[in-house]
């Protein structure tokens, strides 16, 4: 079985101020881990994953997340947001193995509002 | 650029009307899957299919019916809709890379008066 929590479904920050979207997971085996960004009325748009290896990851438009197995976690930073960084965003995990392979199962979101 | 389209975007029906929603991609993934997204809400999957001829329910129960006869083609099909079938669709698709990111189309915007 896997899970997603997100906590914090609004985050609101100043431009250029730092992001930290926190999500914690579950998973029985070891899970790979997803980071996508929803704009409005559109698909959602791959941000970052985890996979294996190294345990920082950088994605798109700035962003990075950690991997954190002691503490099951996978936050989302990015050291000064932008404007245009203002979207939903989803955490998401699936495993390479067992009965949710391939299977997404995604957070409930947080929506980030960025101010002037 | 991952390549997936879904048609319409938008769709106002009347209810106890069949419906079909499309979704078409150009990567050769053997892999689709098809969520159900309330606003404000996280995604559920629906329908997943792991190639041609084949077809599995996905975690939250649907009323919808799939079909795979082409490795491109995944449409989602509703014979009688309903007020409560009013969401947004997505379709999404993954090759057979061991990444296992899935690559998401526009959506579909479904309202059932």
């Amino acid at each position: 079985a896997q899970s997603v929590t997100q906590l914090g479904s609004h985050v609101s920050v100043s431009e250029g101020a730092l992001v930290l979207l926190r999500c914690n997971y579950s998973s029985s085996v070891p899970p790979y881990l997803f980071w996508y960004v929803q704009y409005p009325n559109q698909g959602l748009q791959l941000l970052l994953k985890y996979t294996t290896g190294a345990t920082l990851v950088k994605g798109i438009n700035g962003f990075e997340a950690e991997f954190k197995k002691s503490e099951t976690s996978f936050h989302l930073t990015k050291p000064s947001a932008h404007m245009s960084d203002a979207a939903e965003y989803f955490c998401a995990v699936t495993q390479a193995g067992g009965t949710s392979y391939g299977k997404l199962t995604f957070g409930q979101g947080t929506i980030l509002t960025v101010h002037p | 650029e991952a390549d997936i389209y879904q048609t319409p975007r938008y769709l106002v029906i009347g209810t106890g009307k069949k419906i079909t929603l499309e979704c078409s991609q150009t990567m050769g993934h053997d892999k689709m899957y098809w969520y159900q997204q309330d606003p404000g809400m996280e995604l559920h999957l629906i329908h997943y299919s792991y190639g041609v001829n084949s077809t599995e329910k996905g975690d939250l129960s649907s009323e919808s019916t799939v079909s795979r006869i082409r490795t491109e083609h995944f449409p989602l099909t509703l014979e009688s809709a309903r007020p409560s079938h009013t969401s947004q669709y997505l379709c999404a698709s993954r090759g057979t890379a061991t990444s296992y990111e899935q690559y998401f189309g526009p959506g579909t915007r479904l309202t059932v008066t």
